[in-house]
C-alpha cells in the first residue's frame, strides 16, 4: 500500500473552509485515496474516497491532483465539530488476495477549529 | 444512516475474566470488523468475518475469539482477560466486497482490565 504524508497539526477558524493536504506519490493505478476522521473519544467516521476524479458528498469535497500523487480534503465550512484527528488513507478499493480490509491509520492531522 | 453500536463503552474485568464484546449492525453489511486502538500503536485488525458463521484472523488474533451467527451481530470474546488487553475496542462494518474500506465504526468499548 501506497504511504501517505499528512502534516502534523493544522487550524482553522469557524465559518471558514479547511483544507487538509495529503501527499501519496508512490500510489498505483488501482489505488483509491480515503478520508476517514476521528473525534475524541469517539470511534473513526468514514468520510470519503475517490480514484482521480474529484469527490464531492454532504461532508467534504476531495480534490485529487491530475497525476494522483496528492489530495485535499475540504471542509467547506468547518464548524467546532469538525475538530478532530483526519486520516488519509490509501487502498485498493476491492478486497482481494492479501486486501482483506484492513484499515490501518497513520499519525493523521490535528485539525483545530476555533471560534 | 448506517448505525453501529456496541454493548458498552466502558468495561472494567478482572485478570482472568472471560469478557464478551457485542456488535450489532442495522444495515445488512457483510462485512464486520474488530479492532483495537492503543495510543502510539494506532488502529490494529483482530478479526474480521465476511459472512455469517464466516471469520478471518487479522492481525493480532492471540487471546481473542470470535462469533458471526447472525448477520448483524458479530462478538468478540476475550478467553481469558490479561492487564495487556486493555484498550479501547472498535466494531466495524461495511457493506460488501466492493465497498470493503467505506467502513462504520460503533463508539468504541474502552475497557480495563485489573
Amino acid at each position: 500500500d501506497a504511504k501517505t504524508t499528512q502534516p502534523t497539526s493544522m487550524d482553522c477558524a469557524e465559518g471558514r473552509a479547511a483544507n487538509l493536504p495529503c501527499n501519496h506519490s508512490t500510489i498505483s493505478g488501482n489505488e483509491y485515496v480515503y478520508w476517514y476522521r476521528q473525534i475524541h473519544s469517539q470511534g473513526p467516521q468514514y468520510i470519503i474516497h475517490g480514484l482521480k476524479n474529484n469527490e464531492t458528498n454532504e461532508m467534504a469535497s476531495l480534490i485529487i491532483t491530475e497525476d494522483r500523487k496528492s489530495s485535499t480534503l475540504i471542509l467547506p465550512h468547518a464548524t467546532l465539530r469538525d475538530t478532530a484527528v483526519y486520516y488519509c488513507i490509501v487502498r485498493v478499493a476491492i478486497a482481494g488476495g492479501t486486501s482483506y480490509g484492513k484499515l490501518t491509520f497513520g499519525q493523521g492531522t490535528i485539525l483545530t477549529v476555533h471560534p | 444512516d448506517v448505525k453501529v453500536t456496541q454493548s458498552s463503552r466502558y468495561l472494567v474485568k478482572r485478570t482472568g475474566e472471560k469478557v464478551f464484546l457485542e456488535c450489532v449492525q442495522d444495515m445488512d453489511h457483510e462485512n464486520m470488523f474488530w479492532y483495537r486502538q492503543d495510543p502510539g500503536l494506532g488502529l490494529r485488525l483482530i478479526y474480521f468475518s465476511y459472512d455469517v458463521k464466516m471469520k478471518e484472523k487479522g492481525d493480532i488474533p492471540e487471546g481473542y475469539s470470535v462469533s458471526r451467527e447472525k448477520k448483524e451481530r458479530f462478538s468478540l470474546i476475550l478467553e481469558s482477560a490479561s492487564t495487556n488487553q486493555t484498550s479501547m475496542y472498535l466494531c466495524a462494518s461495511s457493506s460488501d466486497r466492493v465497498a470493503i474500506f467505506e467502513q462504520f465504526f460503533g463508539p468504541g468499548t474502552r475497557l480495563t482490565v485489573l
